[in-house]
């Protein structure tokens, strides 16, 4: 059973548009919810965190999260060239250490 | 600020040499330390983590392991490599406190022959 789901890609998007990348998780003990950039050949970069229901919005990026649903989402506005990358979503469902669990990520194509 | 770092960028080993990847911390004390590995196209597969000097705990049996001798340098080692062991090894921080994010290194890109 996974425990975090996402749509592989790859998703294309016109520059200046708006990405919608999806993340749903199965433990609904889940408390806390990361995203996480991957460049090609590079490590993971984290670009946001949310721990309550709502939006929570960093520049371009708007974190959305529906506990009763079980899915985050991350939008990215104004989508330009460099956003093309893989995107991770990473789910703590509070046991172990900071234990994270992560998607197979999507993979982001903004076409100039 | 913190930075973690972790070495060598990549690394060819032939089938049934020894292995040693090194990670160290800097800027906070008592980190959580994480090893992932992330085969090509796949996604991030956690291998060990460590709460403290000396304690490891291992989430995948394999013919890996991992050793924190000091509190923030985190080793992952091999005796014998197997050909499957090839792929991107990550290491990682956090906080040691609740839902916090973790952080990672450059990666180490092994290849084994």
């Amino acid at each position: 059973q996974k425990e975090v789901e996402q749509n592989s890609g790859p998703l294309s998007v016109p520059e200046g548009a708006i990405a919608s990348l999806n993340c749903t998780y199965s433990d609904r003990g889940s408390q806390s919810f990361f995203w996480y950039r991957q460049y090609s050949g590079k490590s993971p970069e984290l670009i946001m965190f949310i721990y309550s229901n709502g939006d929570k919005e960093d520049g371009r990026f708007t974190a959305q999260l529906n506990k009763a649903s079980q899915y985050v989402s991350l939008l990215i506005r104004d989508s330009q060239p460099s956003d093309s990358a893989t995107y991770l979503c990473a789910v703590n469902n509070g046991a172990g250490a900071n234990n994270l669990f992560f998607g197979t990520g999507t993979r982001l194509t903004v076409i100039p | 600020s913190q930075t973690i770092h972790q070495w060598p960028a990549t690394l060819v080993q032939p089938v049934g040499s020894p292995l040693s990847l090194e990670c160290t911390v800097e800027g906070t004390s008592n980190p959580n330390l994480y090893w992932y590995r992330q085969a090509a196209g796949r996604g991030l597969q956690l291998l060990f983590y460590s709460v403290g000097i000396g304690q490891i705990s291992s989430e995948v049996p394999q013919n890996l392991s991992a050793s924190r001798p000091q509190d923030r340098q985190f080793i992952l080692s091999s005796k014998k490599l197997l050909l499957s062991d090839s792929g991107f090894y990550l290491c990682a921080w956090s906080l040691g406190l609740s839902n916090q994010p973790q952080h990672f290194g450059d990666g180490t890109r092994l290849s084994i022959l």
